[in-house]
């Protein structure tokens, strides 16, 4: 696609709920990055695929976070039992691979009540 | 473990002026660094990206400029307009491939 795209915009759920965000990177990114963004913060890594393996996933709060990209190309980002604290814009990025910019997607607004 | 500070935090000026962000870090050890813009509720646009064999890099009315040794890099914006408001973030790159963020400058050009 012309661009990165997450999948939902915005996203209310109740705390203990299970959700799932979606990115679709730019075709031919290789790389793809999930990072999460606090009111008033810069954002902070979470994960990075090469391809469809997880090459670092030292960013991730716990073990309820995880992430898959079974294909090298969407990737899907899981929270388990979500918590009030999980509340941020979650974005993602794609990129060639390392020495390339990265392009972000809009994000996707996670309210957890 | 790196830091990525930005200075100031929020800056407003009239329009036409010229202005200079600043982003200091702490680890010289840097693969890159990137410049993003971000508006209200919206994902980052990367303005500026300067490898760490580069000195400065510009675009438009944007010049940023990077000295590795010193840990630091400006964003300079001449001529502002109102469009320009948003908050700027700065990002470094090290090995691997995470960037590290700055917490941003949020600037407000009144007209």
């Amino acid at each position: 696609g012309a661009g990165v795209s997450q999948t939902p915009s915005n996203k209310v759920t109740e705390k203990g709920k299970y959700v799932e965000l979606r990115c679709d990177p730019i075709s031919g990114h290789t790389a793809l990055y999930w990072y999460r963004q606090s009111l008033g913060q810069g954002p902070e890594f979470l994960i990075y695929f090469q391809g469809t393996g997880a090459a670092d996933d030292s960013g991730l709060p716990n073990d309820r976070f995880f992430a898959v990209r079974p294909e090298g190309s969407v990737s899907t980002l899981k929270i388990q039992r979500t918590e009030r604290g999980d509340s941020a814009v979650y974005l993602c990025a794609s990129s060639y691979g390392q020495g390339s910019g990265y392009t972000f997607g809009s994000g996707t607004r996670l309210t957890v009540v | 473990k790196q830091e990525v500070t930005q200075i100031p935090a929020a800056l407003s000026v009239p329009e036409g002026e010229n202005l200079v962000l600043n982003c200091s870090f702490t680890d010289s050890a840097i693969y890159n660094l990137q410049w993003f813009r971000q508006d209200p509720g919206k994902g980052l646009t990367s303005l500026l990206l300067i490898q760490s064999s580069q000195r400065e890099q510009t675009s438009g009315r944007l010049n940023a400029s990077l000295d590795k040794s010193s840990g630091r890099s400006t964003l300079y914006i001449a001529a502002s307009q109102p469009g320009d408001s948003a908050t700027y973030l700065c990002a470094v790159r090290r090995d691997g491939n995470k960037l590290v963020f700055g917490a941003g400058t949020i600037l407000r050009v009144k007209s």
